[in-house]
Parts: C-alpha cells; sequence; structure tokens
C-alpha cells in the first residue's frame, strides 16, 4: 500500500497564476485533509471532506477550492495564487470514525513569486 | 473552541537525557489526543494517541505519554533521547466541540540532540 501520495512535490509559481495539488489515498478511508504548514504556526487545516460527496471550510479557506472526485482523490485548487500562499501543503486521511488518527502524505512544497 | 499549547518551540538535549516535550489542551470534553514526529522534509507521522483507555500511552521508538485530567496535560516523554530522535514534534487534539474529525495542531517544538 502506497498510503497518501501527493503530486508535485514541488512547484514555483508566478503571482497570478492557477494550479491544483492532487492527493490520493489507497486506505478506503472516508475523511480526507488538506493542511498548510507554516514555521512557528504548526498545521492550519484548509478545507476537509468527511465523506465522499461532502466538503467544509477548515481554519484559512480563503483562496483555496477543493473537489473530493471519488473515494480516494481529493483536489486542493489555487486559482489566483499569491506569495502568501507560499507554503508546504499536506493531504491527510483518516477512517472518519470517533478517535482515527489521520495519515499524512510526504507534502508539497510551493512557492509562489 | 479547542486549542493545544506547547511549551517552547526548541528543546536541547545531550544524547541519552530524558526528553521531555510538554502540551497542554482545552477542551470542554474529554478529548482525543496525539503525538506525530515530523523528520526533515517528510510528513508527519504517528507517535501515540489517547483515546480514554489508559491514562499512560505507550508508542514507538520508545516514547510514551500520560493523560493528566487534572491539568489539562498530555506530555511526551522518553527516558534516553537517541541522536535519531532530532525531529519537530506536533500534539494534536480532536473531539469536544471541533468535532472527532478534525485535528487541532499545536505549534510544534524542534528537539535537538547533541552528542
Amino acid at each position: 500500500n502506497a498510503g497518501v501520495t501527493q503530486t508535485p512535490k514541488f512547484q514555483v509559481l508566478k503571482t497570478g497564476q492557477s494550479m491544483t495539488l492532487q492527493c490520493a489515498q489507497d486506505m478506503n478511508h472516508n475523511s480526507m485533509y488538506w493542511y498548510r504548514q507554516d514555521p512557528g504556526m504548526g498545521l492550519r487545516l484548509i478545507y476537509y471532506s468527511a465523506s465522499e460527496g461532502t466538503t467544509d471550510k477548515g481554519e484559512v479557506p480563503n483562496g483555496y477550492n477543493v473537489s473530493r472526485l471519488n473515494k480516494r482523490e481529493f483536489s486542493l485548487r489555487l486559482e489566483s495564487a499569491a506569495p502568501s500562499q507560499t507554503s508546504v501543503y499536506f493531504c491527510a486521511s483518516s477512517p472518519g470514525t470517533s478517535g482515527n488518527e489521520q495519515f499524512f502524505g510526504p507534502g508539497t512544497r510551493l512557492t509562489v513569486l | 473552541a479547542q486549542s493545544v499549547t506547547q511549551l517552547g518551540s526548541h528543546v536541547s538535549v545531550s544524547e541519552g537525557a530524558l526528553v521531555l516535550l510538554r502540551c497542554n489542551y482545552s477542551s470542554s470534553v474529554p478529548p482525543y489526543l496525539f503525538w506525530y514526529v515530523q523528520y526533515p522534509n517528510q510528513g508527519l507521522q504517528l507517535l501515540l494517541k489517547y483515546t480514554s483507555a489508559a491514562t499512560l500511552v505507550k508508542g514507538i521508538n520508545g516514547f510514551e505519554a500520560e493523560f493528566k485530567k487534572s491539568e489539562t496535560s498530555f506530555h511526551l516523554t522518553k527516558p534516553s533521547a537517541h541522536m535519531s530522535d532530532a525531529a519537530e514534534y506536533f500534539c494534536a487534539v480532536s473531539g469536544g466541540d471541533t468535532g472527532f474529525q478534525k485535528l487541532v495542531f499545536g505549534t510544534g517544538t524542534r528537539l535537538l540532540v547533541s552528542p
């Protein structure tokens, strides 16, 4: 099992460009998440999908959109990238029931110039 | 809303010394608590979790944590540090008014281990 996979690993964008970060999990998990990690701020939740067909905003959703394509895949889209979106992005998945931990992907390092 | 406080953004220890990383949480109801470790340029990996069973929880790599409700704490310890323990450690909480499907993370503590 690959667990949680993310593509790409690295990306450099210019201000105003758009891109989609891809995430897939092969653990048959119900819930999936997108976080951003910035120095000194821990991980902050951008969006999550509690189950296939649903998505909800997290703590920092502005400037992002998500799509739960199917049970396996959850993508994050930046429509018009800004330097403030320079960060490391992590996707995670979880069975979605009480007490379950989340399993993390390796991350995407995004730089917006 | 629930929150997690990790005291000390950096902790330095010598190899073989006790490791103590502090985590305090705020929650109106008994929470679920987690410790994750992040090695450089990698994702987060679960060290251990508390889900209302035993208050002393043992995890991987010799780490353990004790849930103390009266102190709202869930500190992470390891009796003897190894060079390979150098990493960033995150405490997280779920449950209560946040809901069990979301995790709220602390800001992390970087553990430095010197020879």
